[in-house]
Order: structure tokens, then C-alpha cells, then sequence
């Protein structure tokens, strides 16, 4: 299965502020899907990320809130911007490897203070 | 919109015995169909995934899929106190390049 490093892997922030996430996979992948995991709740994907064009979210998530870039088909980047405590969550990286099914980054801790 | 039902839990389950967790999904073009472990503080991990109705096994794990019923199960024989974690159903409208609905997931524990 592919390797994914993602980091930070925790971070505590002051409101206000953003945080960019980095997502980096050992092997080339069309598509990468960004995470969110509420405290004791599921994962919410936010957005997909493909290689050349613009990510598509998912409805409740907004560009400008979550910017991602996706600069080649081995890297991409999520920004949490203008934080809050409410975001304050898990956000993960994934990529799909057929039918090795979906693997998962190890994941940032966010805390917005 | 598309969902993915588990029962929260928790559930509890003596060392050896059946775990038995279960998932419904609302979307009929839901095609395939995987089961995560995350323990806590833990990114998922994979066990298995299904696309074809009736059984898969893999070693100590066996999914079960009913596409009629809009149903989907996870059996774990021989429980062992490691099993103990959440987990998450999740459902894909495509084997391939598509994303995942998850589950709220199960909270699993092996009581030895």
C-alpha cells in the first residue's frame, strides 16, 4: 500500500489564524481526499483533490475556508484558514489505490485556541 | 443525500466469542463497501472491503453484503482484546477513483 506522510501531525493554534497541512504519498495517484474528524464523531470528507484542476467540496465546505493546492500526483496541501475553536478537529489525508482500497494519512491534530 | 448507518455502540463482547457489527446504507448505487478498525488517537486502517453479494473471508474476519436488504455486516470469530476499537463502515458509489461515505462507527470492546 502506498506511504502517506502527512504533517504536522498536531498543532495548537490561536484563533484567527490558518494552518496549512501537508500531504505527501510515495507513489503517483489521481486522486486525494481531505478529511475531517469531529471529536468522537466520523469522517467528513471535505473536499477532492485532483492533480491540474480545482478540488471539488462537499457541501458545507467552502474554497475560501479550505483551500487545497495539488501541485503534482504525489502531493497536496489543505489550509484551514481564519480559525476557530470549532475547528478544531482531526484532518486527514487519503488516496485510493484500487483494490488495496483507501489509505489514510496518520492524520493532524488541530486545536484552535 | 447519501448515508451510512451503524449502531454507535458500545458493544461488548467476551474474549473468543462473535463480534458481530452491522451497516445500512441509504444509496442503492452504492457499489462497494469497506470496514476501517481506528483505535483511539489512531488514523484507520483497512480490513476488508466487499462489492458482491453474500461473503468474504479473510482470516479471522468476514464481510457480509446484501444489496437487496441495503446491508452490510462485519463478523469477528475468536475475539481477541486487540479487536477492541471503532469501526467505521464505509460506502463507495465507484471501485476506483470515488470518495467514501463513512459511518458514525461502532465502538468495539473485547472483554477478556
Amino acid at each position: 500500500s502506498a506511504v502517506i506522510s502527512q504533517k504536522p501531525s498536531r498543532d495548537i493554534c490561536q484563533r484567527g489564524t490558518s494552518l496549512t497541512i501537508q500531504c505527501q504519498v510515495d507513489s503517483q495517484v489521481t486522486m486525494m481526499f481531505w478529511y475531517r474528524q469531529q471529536p468522537g464523531q466520523s469522517l467528513t470528507l471535505i473536499a477532492t483533490a485532483n492533480q491540474g484542476s480545482e478540488a471539488t467540496y462537499e457541501s458545507g465546505f467552502v474554497i475560501d475556508k479550505f483551500p487545497i493546492s495539488r501541485p503534482n500526483l504525489t502531493f497536496s496541501t489543505l489550509t484551514v484558514s481564519n480559525m476557530s475553536p470549532e475547528d478544531s478537529s482531526i484532518y486527514l489525508c487519503s488516496v485510493m489505490q484500487g483494490w488495496k482500497g483507501y489509505t489514510f494519512g496518520s492524520g493532524t491534530r488541530l486545536t484552535v485556541v | 443525500q447519501k448515508e451510512v448507518e451503524q449502531n454507535s455502540g458500545p458493544l461488548s463482547v467476551p474474549e473468543g466469542a462473535i463480534a458481530s457489527l452491522n451497516c445500512t446504507y441509504s444509496d442503492r448505487g452504492s457499489q462497494s463497501f469497506f470496514w476501517y478498525r481506528q483505535y483511539s488517537g489512531k488514523s484507520p486502517e483497512l480490513i476488508m472491503f466487499i462489492y458482491s453479494n453474500g461473503d468474504k473471508e479473510d482470516g479471522r474476519f468476514t464481510a457480509q453484503l446484501n444489496k437487496a436488504s441495503q446491508y452490510v455486516s462485519l463478523l469477528i470469530r475468536d475475539s481477541q482484546p486487540s479487536d477492541s476499537a471503532t469501526y467505521l463502515c464505509a460506502a463507495s458509489s465507484n471501485f476506483g477513483n470515488e470518495k467514501l461515505t463513512f459511518g458514525t462507527g461502532t465502538r468495539l470492546t473485547i472483554i477478556p
